[in-house]
């Protein structure tokens, strides 16, 4: 089974520009979470999806959003960049509808330089 | 609110010797308990969980993990440690909340297995 894949792996972009990054989740799952992990913050949660719908959103900008396709490929969105966005972004799947007791595969990430 | 704490940025270890990493918790109900290891420029792996049952909770690369409801822990540990072991280990909470469910990363814990 192919796992979590995240496009691109690395970005550069300049401030005040957009980004969207991509994740396929492994097949099947139909949860999908997005965080960012920074030196100084560690990781924080952004938002999560389940079957097209955002189920729940972390404490970020609205400049950041996210959305989930009907074959449970989802995209997130950073709109007007600035130079504290630089973070890994990561992308997490889960099974069994992402229930509570469920963990989590996370891709590999991408990571977002903001210049 | 729930939240995890992982007291040690750092722990060190010669290679054979038993490692512990540290994780204290604190949720409103019963808690639902993850350990994830990252390796550099990569996406975090799933170790182990503890849902309910036995405090002691077998996972993946020989890691072991005991669950203390009464001082509210779960220190992962293994028994002899490996070179290989050297990461970047996360603790993580998950619970249920408004719409769904979110999980809640420790700040993590660098793991130095010293040959």
């Amino acid at each position: 089974k192919a796992g979590v894949t995240q496009t691109p792996r690395y970005l550069i972009k300049t401030r005040g520009q957009q980004v969207t990054l991509s994740c396929s989740p492994i097949s099947g799952h139909r949860s999908v979470s997005w965080y960012q992990q920074t030196p100084g913050q560690g990781l924080q949660f952004l938002f999560e999806y389940f079957s097209e719908t955002q189920r729940n959103k972390g404490n970020f900008p609205g400049r950041f959003s996210g959305r989930q396709f009907s074959n449970s490929r989802s995209e997130m969105n950073v709109s007007t960049l600035e130079l504290g966005d630089s973070a890994l972004y990561l992308c997490a799947s889960s099974g069994a509808g992402g229930s509570v007791n469920t963990e989590a595969f996370f891709g590999q990430g991408t990571r977002l330089t903001v210049v | 609110a729930q939240s995890v704490a992982q007291p040690e940025d750092q722990v060190n270890v010669a290679e054979g010797n038993p490692l512990t990493v540290k994780c204290t918790y604190s949720v409103s109900g019963n808690p639902y308990l993850f350990w994830y290891v990252q390796y550099p420029n990569r996406g975090l792996q799933f170790l182990l969980k503890y849902i309910t049952g036995d405090n002691l909770v077998k996972g993946s690369y020989g890691f072991e993990a005991e669950f203390n409801k009464s001082q509210t822990s779960f220190h992962l540990k293994k028994p002899s440690a490996l070179v290989s072991d050297s990461a970047l280990y996360f603790c993580a909470v998950r619970d249920r909340v408004t719409g769904g469910f979110k999980t809640i990363f420790g700040a993590g814990t660098r793991l130095f297995v010293k040959a």
